[in-house]
C-alpha cells in the first residue's frame, strides 16, 4: 500500500541551529513533491516544490532535497528562529492521477 | 482579500443533522478541493473538482455530497452526521489538477459533532 512517513511527529531545535525533516514514500513514483507549513488553527500554506528531475531547491533558509532512488525528500531550516516553529507537511503526487497526498507533518519548535 | 474563504468556521451540531459548509476562490483557479484533517492531524484528500467537473472521488461516505456551481465555488453537504465526521474541512484550489500545481488552502471550518 501507498505509504508517506515524516519523520517523528515532533522536533525541538534551539534557534540558530538547522533543522532536518525526512519524508520517506512507499509506493508511489512522484513527478513532483511539495512541502507546506501549518500553524495551528489555519490551512496549510505552500512553502517549495521540487521535481523528480532536480536534485535540490532553496529558498532563503529552507531547502529541500530529492532522492528519487531512497524515495526520499529532506527538508532543512536553516539558522532556525522561533517564527519558524509550526508543523511541516510533505506532499506527493500520485502516479497517473490528480492527488497531492500528503504526510501526517512534523510539528518544530524552536527554541530561544 | 481572502483568495480561499470557507464558512462556516467553526460548527457544532447533534448527530443525525445535516449541514453545509461553503467554500470560494478569488484566484481564477480551474480546480479546486475538500480536505480532512482528522484529531491526528492526517490531511486527507476527499474530493476535487476541474471546471465544475469531479476528477478525485476518493472513498469517502455517500452522505458527504460536493457541489460546484460554478469554478470560484464548491460547497460540502453533509447528510446525517455522525459523530466520526468531527475534524476540520479544508477548502483548497489551484490553477490547474496535478500535482505540480500549488495548492492555496483556506483557514478550515472546525465540525464537531455531538
Amino acid at each position: 500500500s501507498q505509504k508517506i512517513e515524516q519523520n517523528s511527529e515532533a522536533l525541538n531545535i534551539q534557534e540558530g541551529k538547522t533543522a532536518t525533516l525526512t519524508c520517506n514514500y512507499t509506493n508511489y513514483s512522484p513527478a513532483y513533491l511539495q512541502w507546506y507549513r501549518q500553524d495551528p488553527g489555519r490551512g496549510p500554506v505552500f512553502l517549495l516544490l521540487i521535481r523528480e528531475n532536480e536534485k535540490e531547491k532553496r529558498k532563503e533558509r529552507l531547502k529541500v532535497t530529492f532522492d528519487t532512488t531512497l524515495k526520499q525528500s529532506l527538508f532543512h531550516i536553516t539558522a532556525s528562529q522561533p517564527a519558524d516553529s509550526a508543523t511541516y507537511l510533505c506532499a506527493l503526487d500520485g502516479s497517473n492521477d490528480y492527488k497531492l497526498s500528503f504526510g501526517a507533518g512534523t510539528t518544530v519548535t524552536v527554541r530561544a | 482579500d481572502t483568495a480561499v474563504s470557507q464558512t462556516p468556521k467553526y460548527l457544532v451540531t447533534q448527530m443525525g443533522n445535516d449541514k453545509s459548509i461553503k467554500c470560494e476562490q478569488n484566484l481564477g483557479h480551474d480546480t479546486m478541493y475538500w480536505y480532512k484533517q482528522d484529531s491526528k492531524k492526517f490531511l486527507k484528500i476527499m474530493f476535487s473538482y476541474n471546471n465544475k467537473e469531479l476528477i478525485i472521488n476518493e472513498t469517502v461516505p455517500n452522505r458527504f455530497s460536493p457541489k460546484s456551481p460554478d469554478k470560484a465555488h464548491l460547497n460540502l453537504h453533509i447528510n446525517s452526521l455522525e459523530l466520526g465526521d468531527s475534524a476540520v474541512y479544508f477548502c483548497a484550489s489551484s490553477p490547474r489538477p496535478g500535482g505540480e500545481n500549488t495548492i492555496y488552502f483556506g483557514e478550515g471550518s472546525w465540525l464537531t459533532v455531538v
